[in-house]
């Protein structure tokens, strides 16, 4: 079965602390893996998307990767504005859906 | 540029009752797709539009229906409310012609929060 995890559940850190959030999947011939940014009340907004392994993406402090079995969003001296929820999905095969993650919240202290 | 519109965006229902949200989708875009999202998860896919018809459906009951218009806007509509129907339902749109892809990335709406009792 198709399957995404995203890990931590939820991370908090300073103002200027990187850290890194992991997307890992289970997926049938992976055709696209996405990230989205969350914030409450809001519905998702698009980041990046990866095709193939060994891709990497970047905007402002994030950086998206990409392995054959997950990805990870790298996020250099975050600032309070990048707290929010941050949902990796996949999308597999011959399938229009997405497959999603349930997302790891991102709180960002000043 | 416009972008994804859905009205409601806070909605109380009682359980039985029947709901119709709503959606319009981003200038340029021809497909539609339905997801719900319960606190804490990621969103589920509900079912996707193109060209007025179903183009692939997540695993949901048929109480979920949908349409899409000429113009691509669409509607979802949910019968005999169940109180595991309150979530957060969110219309996203694309371009890539019925298929997300690499190049058409999903856009969503701030979604229609619905609570049923």
């Amino acid at each position: 079965e198709d399957q995404v995890t995203q890990s931590p559940e939820a991370l908090r850190l300073q103002e200027g602390e990187s850290s890194s959030l992991n997307c890992s999947y289970t997926v049938s011939g992976l055709r696209g893996l996405f990230w989205y940014r969350q914030d409450p009340g809001k519905g998702p907004e698009f980041l990046f998307t990866l095709y193939s392994a060994g891709e990497e993406k970047e905007k402002e402090r994030l950086k998206a990767t990409l392995t054959k079995k997950e990805s990870f969003l790298h996020i250099t001296a975050p600032k309070p504005e990048d707290s929010a929820t941050y949902l990796c999905a996949v999308q597999a095969g011959g399938n229009y859906q997405l497959i999603w993650g349930a997302g790891t919240k991102l709180i960002i202290k000043p | 540029e416009t972008g994804v519109t859905q009205s409601p965006t806070h909605l109380i229902k009682t359980r039985g009752q029947q709901v119709t949200l709503r959606c319009s989708s981003q200038s340029g875009h021809n497909t539609v797709s339905w997801y719900q999202q319960a606190l804490g998860q990621g969103p589920q896919f509900i079912f996707q539009y193109y060209r007025e018809e179903e183009n692939g459906r997540g695993n949901f009951p048929p109480r979920f229906s949908g349409l899409q218009f000429p113009n691509y806007s669409s509607e979802l509509n949910v019968n005999a409310l169940e109180l595991d129907d309150s979530a957060l339902y969110l219309c996203a749109s694309s371009a890539g012609q019925g298929m997300v892809s690499y190049n058409s990335p999903l856009h969503f709406g701030n979604g229609t929060r619905l609570t049923v009792t």
